[in-house]
């Protein structure tokens, strides 16, 4: 299993940014993925859920200005972050469940910083 | 949601000292996950279903727990088990972790 985050970068609040996660070594489309987020020197916060199928679960914190999405032909996971704010700055990680074990594989993370 | 703390925040460990780390839960919870984060790294999964070690975790380590209360031990501490260790729920949404033990050796 191998998870590969790319997309980050600074941004300016108010803007736009879209993440995205490359898996590899299993079977994309079989899989739900998550995305988890850590602000500089801080815990680990989950983000966002979607299913095999595309059901999406998010985190009350950025309902309404993230959106996650899949490509299953392109064996890839997607956040599309809108209307960012200053505490939306973090490493972003994409994670791959195993059974009940939701976040068994991690990516290496991409930094999104959200500054004027 | 169900809130985690952990205790201690950060604790300092001589090699071969036991180490235990706790993770109380505001809800019952059925079984608690726990990570691992090495400085600059991202976390790797470490114990799973409370007391499974994940794949390669050396076996000083071991979970243990139940309802609110969850801990993980480590039997002897050695050099490479500095780090952050996060415990997490999975038995509702949202999952959560807690805020991390920062564990460095003394």
């Amino acid at each position: 299993v191998q998870l590969v985050e790319s997309g980050g970068g600074l941004v300016q609040p108010g803007k736009s940014l879209k993440l995205s996660c490359s898996a590899s070594g299993f079977t994309f489309s079989s899989y739900g993925m998550h995305w988890i987020r850590q602000a500089p020197g801080k815990g680990l916060d989950w983000v966002a859920y979607i299913s095999s199928s595309s059901g999406t679960v998010y985190a009350d914190a950025v309902k309404g200005r993230f959106t996650i999405s899949r490509d299953n032909a392109k064996n890839t996971l997607y956040l599309q972050l809108n209307s960012l704010k200053s505490e939306d700055t973090a490493i972003y990680y994409c994670a791959r469940p195993l059974r009940r074990v939701p976040f068994a594989y991690w990516g290496q993370g991409t930094l999104v910083t959200v500054s004027s | 949601e169900i809130v985690l703390t952990q205790s201690p925040t950060t604790m300092a460990a001589s090699p071969g000292e036991k180490v235990t780390l706790t993770c109380r839960a505001s809800s019952s919870v059925s079984y608690m996950h726990w990570y691992q984060q090495r400085s600059g790294t991202s976390p790797k999964l470490w114990i799973y279903e409370t007391s499974k070690l994940a794949s390669g975790v050396p076996n000083r380590f071991s979970g243990s727990g139940s309802g609110t209360s969850y801990s993980l031990t480590i039997n002897s501490m050695e050099t490479e088990d500095a780090a952050t260790y996060y415990c997490q729920q999975g038995s509702s949404y949202p999952p959560t972790f807690g805020g991390g033990t920062k564990l460095e050796l003394k």
